[in-house]
């Protein structure tokens, strides 16, 4: 039973085309994100959401565009794919505490090459 | 910005060894968690301590932080070629509770 799973796990387009990646998480959780993780391992949050509210959108090019339908999921689109988004991408969530921040559960990763 | 540093950017032990990675941060947090990245896969959460202890335990791990130092640090002891990853600290961020992670350490641990 995966916790948080993300689809597809690898994704190989070319530039300018539109991709989704969906994420779905079966924990109950209130809070989702999307982290991109570049070449260097570094991990960055892009979007934070909060019982499908937007709560942080981490200055990321409007090609990006969250969607959350309900609280279980969180897709990512992204629109006119360039050389630069090539990384990979994780989705996590975690439960709204109310203290200052939980443990997240993360996907196992999209990763996403544009040619 | 809350950035963590790791220190060092990586580290190769043997089993049996211990190992110990450091991390430093900005500015004032919440809490500060350690999670680990085996190669090709997601984060795993290792262990949370509040800004409010000083040292946290789990199995073979063991973290302490220091909030006047801003630095926090991880022991793992005993280690086994299982716990070859990367080990990565991250401070929470503001009120939308997102990580702000470190660059990470690398560990390799030979059999």
């Amino acid at each position: 039973d995966t916790a948080v799973s993300q689809t597809p796990k690898y994704l190989v387009t070319q530039m300018g085309n539109d991709k989704s990646i969906k994420c779905e998480q079966n924990l109950g959780h209130d809070t989702m994100y999307w982290y991109k993780q570049d070449s260097k391992k570094f991990l960055k949050i892009m979007f934070s959401y909060n019982n499908k509210e937007l709560i942080i959108n981490e200055t990321v090019p409007n090609r990006f565009s969250p969607k959350s339908p309900d609280k279980a999921h969180l897709n990512l689109h992204i629109n006119s794919l360039e050389l630069g988004d090539s990384a990979v991408y994780f989705c996590a969530s975690s439960q709204d505490p109310g203290g200052g921040g939980d443990e997240q559960f993360f996907g196992p990763g999209t990763r996403l090459t544009v040619l | 910005s809350q950035q963590g540093e790791e220190d060092p950017q990586a580290l190769s032990i043997q089993e049996g060894e211990n190992a110990t990675m450091n991390c430093s941060y900005k500015t004032s947090i919440n809490n500060l968690q350690w999670y680990r990245q085996n190669s090709g896969r997601g984060l795993v959460h290792l262990i949370l301590i509040r800004s409010n202890e000083r040292e946290k335990h789990s199995g073979r791990l063991r973290v302490t932080l220091d909030t006047s130092k801003k630095s926090s640090s991880l022991l793992i002891t005993a280690s086994r070629a299982a716990d070859t990853a990367s080990y990565f600290c991250a401070t929470v961020k503001g009120s939308g509770y997102a990580l702000n992670f470190g660059k990470g350490t690398s560990l390799l641990v030979t059999p």
